[in-house]
């Protein structure tokens, strides 16, 4: 059964600063992956969708990486600021399956 | 504009009764969700319909029901057999085989 986690579950970061968010998954067998934004209190918002055959998406600052072989997706936001500060999860689509979601990382960026 | 419209965003019951939350999309999607979010809890999904006319459980279907008569309407019940009724409840809709999931804003249910 495909299970997903992230890490870290909590990120405190000031201004500016770049990060990396970090999403794994158990088996290899997906059509996508997808990350997204929730903002206390309000419903998931799409932020990247990576096919099984791309290895990243790139929207504005947000940056997303794919590497299926190892399990494992990243999400690089660059220049970070206080906006950015919310609830980030990621979910794949295996074969077969319905989605699947990982626990969620809480940002907060510092003025 | 397309989109996924969860109503109403604030429910409130008494225990005992039932409550029907509402999510209609517009993006001609033909797969529709029910996830359940608790604080500190991933999303648990509840209920889910591939096809107008046929819905399947999900993981924590037990106290809820469903129906899909339509395409772009898939209503969600919670009976008065769901132990804790209270939760954030986010229907969410997607197209066929590698397309992506799009969310409502969500209908926070509070039952006391």
């Amino acid at each position: 059964k495909q299970e997903v986690t992230q890490i870290p579950a909590a990120l405190s970061v000031p201004e500016g600063e770049n990060l990396v968010l970090n999403c794994s998954f158990t088996d290899s067998a997906i059509y996508n992956l997808q990350w997204f934004r929730q903002d206390p209190g309000k419903g998931l918002t799409s932020l990247l969708l990576i096919q099984s055959s791309q290895r990243e998406q790139t929207s504005g600052r947000l940056n997303a990486s794919l590497d299926k072989s190892s399990g494992r997706s990243t999400l690089y936001i660059a220049a970070s600021q206080p906006g950015d500060s919310a609830t980030y999860l990621c979910a794949v689509r295996p074969w077969g399956q319905n989605f699947v979601f990982g626990p969620g990382t809480r940002l907060s960026v510092l003025p | 504009d397309g989109g996924i419209t969860q109503s109403p965003k604030y429910l409130f019951r008494k225990e005992g009764q039932n409550v029907t939350l509402s999510c209609e999309q517009n993006l001609n999607h033909d797969a529709m969700y029910w996830y359940r979010q608790d604080p500190g809890q991933g999303l648990r999904l509840i209920y889910y319909s591939q096809i107008v006319n046929d819905f399947q459980k999900g993981d924590i279907a037990e106290g809820y029901s469903v129906s899909r008569e339509k395409k772009e309407s898939f209503p969600l019940t919670v009976t008065s057999a769901q132990k804790n009724p209270t939760a954030f409840y986010l229907c969410a809709s997607s197209g066929q085989g590698d397309s992506p999931l799009h969310f409502g804003n969500g209908t926070r249910l509070t039952v006391t």
